[in-house]
């Protein structure tokens, strides 16, 4: 069976711009779930996608915005990059609500 | 608001040297534990899940256990490609699907 997928590996950004980033989940998984991996703040909780609902949110700001397609793929966005939005994001998707399966993540740079 | 540290930030052992990862955690009603292992630029890769106290799990040179205020991760005779990032997490019955990690401990075996 197919992992997570993610694309794309790599993106390099200038500030102020905006970036889509895009995952699909494992067959047959709903939940997909964001984190963003920095060496500082470790991985943080985004939000997480059930049934195209934003089911769960954590402590962003509104510039990072997802949604989730009817096939479960999920995209997340953000808006008016800064440098410090410099970061591996991680992409995971479940069967239940709990054990998450990780996708290998976009490593996004900031300049 | 739950909290997971884990120790030591890092590790060096010889080949064959046995050593214990610790995951202590504060969580307003453990739904589960989770260990995971990460490699350099790469997502992280599920290994256990643990849901109440006394629970054990193995899998080849791991085994994972559990009480009511933390979590151990034996590495029994470790060979270098066990060389990783561990990972801990919890889920508390109030967090829904989000999942709160440590810093992780990095784990070098020498050969």
């Amino acid at each position: 069976k197919a992992g997570v997928t993610q694309t794309p590996r790599y993106l390099i950004k200038t500030r102020g711009q905006q970036v889509t980033l895009s995952c699909s989940p494992i067959s047959g998984h709903r939940s997909v779930s964001w984190y963003q991996q920095t060496p500082g703040q470790g991985l943080q909780f985004l939000f997480e996608y059930f049934s195209e609902t934003q089911r769960n949110k954590g402590n962003f700001p509104g510039r990072f915005s997802g949604r989730q397609f009817s096939n479960s793929r999920s995209e997340m966005n953000v808006s008016t990059l800064e440098l410090g939005d410099s970061a591996l994001y991680l992409c995971a998707s479940s069967l239940t609500a709990d054990t998450q399966y990780f996708g290998p993540g976009t490593r996004l740079t900031v300049l | 608001e739950d909290q997971v540290t884990q120790s030591p930030e890092a590790l060096r052992l010889q080949e064959g040297e046995s050593s214990s990862l610790n995951c202590s955690y504060t969580v307003s009603g453990l739904r589960g534990l989770f260990w995971y292992r990460q490699d350099p630029g790469k997502g992280p890769e599920f290994l256990f899940t643990l849901y109440s106290a006394g629970e054990e799990k193995e899998k080849e040179r791991l085994k994972a256990t559990l009480t009511k205020k933390e979590s151990f991760l034996h590495i029994t005779a470790p060979k270098p490609e066990d060389s990783a990032t561990y990972l801990c997490a919890v889920q508390g019955e109030s967090s829904g699907s989000r999942l709160t990690f440590g810093e992780g401990t990095q784990l070098t075996v020498n050969p």
